[in-house]
């Protein structure tokens, strides 16, 4: 089965701080995603990746940035904080598949709250 | 950015009672997936469906990709408790970007015991 592992189930931080989010996963997926979950507006993808150190924008970037120094390891970086940055966290990873789209498999969320 | 129609938003239902749920696009899919989400927990793939008029089963669960690839179903028959949680689907678009997908809002259901 695929593992995908989110560092915190739940995590509080205050305005302003740089608040990083790791995800881990150990099936040698190319593709890894981070989404944020809020209610009424579903998953919004806010970076994703193809690679190591390849990064592409979602749909909702802005105060965000995204690291992946190894294949395995996807990590979100809120750069200062806000309060309109309270949200789940999900990241996702799935396999590279010429002609078609394997499913994501998912983390089990981090709830962030700013403060 | 494109979306999908899921419907219905929610559903109140009795135990032992079927569900049935869809999701639409106003453009042509060339992957339709179900997943269901527990409260606190992340997403689950269910279901996955690669060509139109596919039907798959999971247990009690069956999904189809719908033949003009605008849509897809899904079924519950006799539904338990343990099926409460919200059920997403998602899709990619023909030509969209490789591995991106597109989520539905999702359906959230309920079960009377």
């Amino acid at each position: 089965d695929v593992k995908v592992t989110q560092s915190s189930r739940y995590l509080v931080k205050r305005t302003g701080e740089k608040v990083f989010l790791e995800c881990v996963q150990d099936m040698d997926h190319e593709n890894m995603f981070w989404y944020r979950q809020d209610p009424g507006l579903g998953l919004r993808l806010i970076y994703f990746s193809y690679d190591v150190k390849m990064k592409e924008k979602g749909d909702i970037p802005e105060g965000y940035s995204v690291s992946r120094e190894k294949k395995e390891r996807f990590s979100l970086i809120l750069e200062s904080a806000s309060t309109n940055q309270t949200s789940m966290y999900l990241c996702a990873s799935s396999s590279l598949m010429t002609g078609g789209t394997q499913p994501q498999h998912f983390g089990d969320g981090t709830r962030l709250s700013i403060l | 950015g494109q979306q999908l129609n899921q419907s219905p938003q929610s559903m109140f239902i009795q135990e032992g009672e079927d569900v049935s749920m869809n999701c639409t696009s106003s453009s042509i899919f060339n992957t339709w997936l179900w997943y269901k989400q527990e409260p606190g927990e992340g997403p689950v793939l269910l279901i996955a469906l690669y060509k139109a008029g596919e039907l798959t089963s999971n247990g009690r669960l069956t999904a189809q990709f719908g033949i003009t690839r605008k849509d897809s179903f899904l079924n519950i028959s006799a539904s338990i408790p343990s099926d409460v949680g919200i059920y997403f689907c998602a899709g990619r678009p023909s030509g969209g970007s490789q591995g991106n997908l597109i989520f539905g809002k999702g359906t959230k259901l309920s079960v009377k015991p």
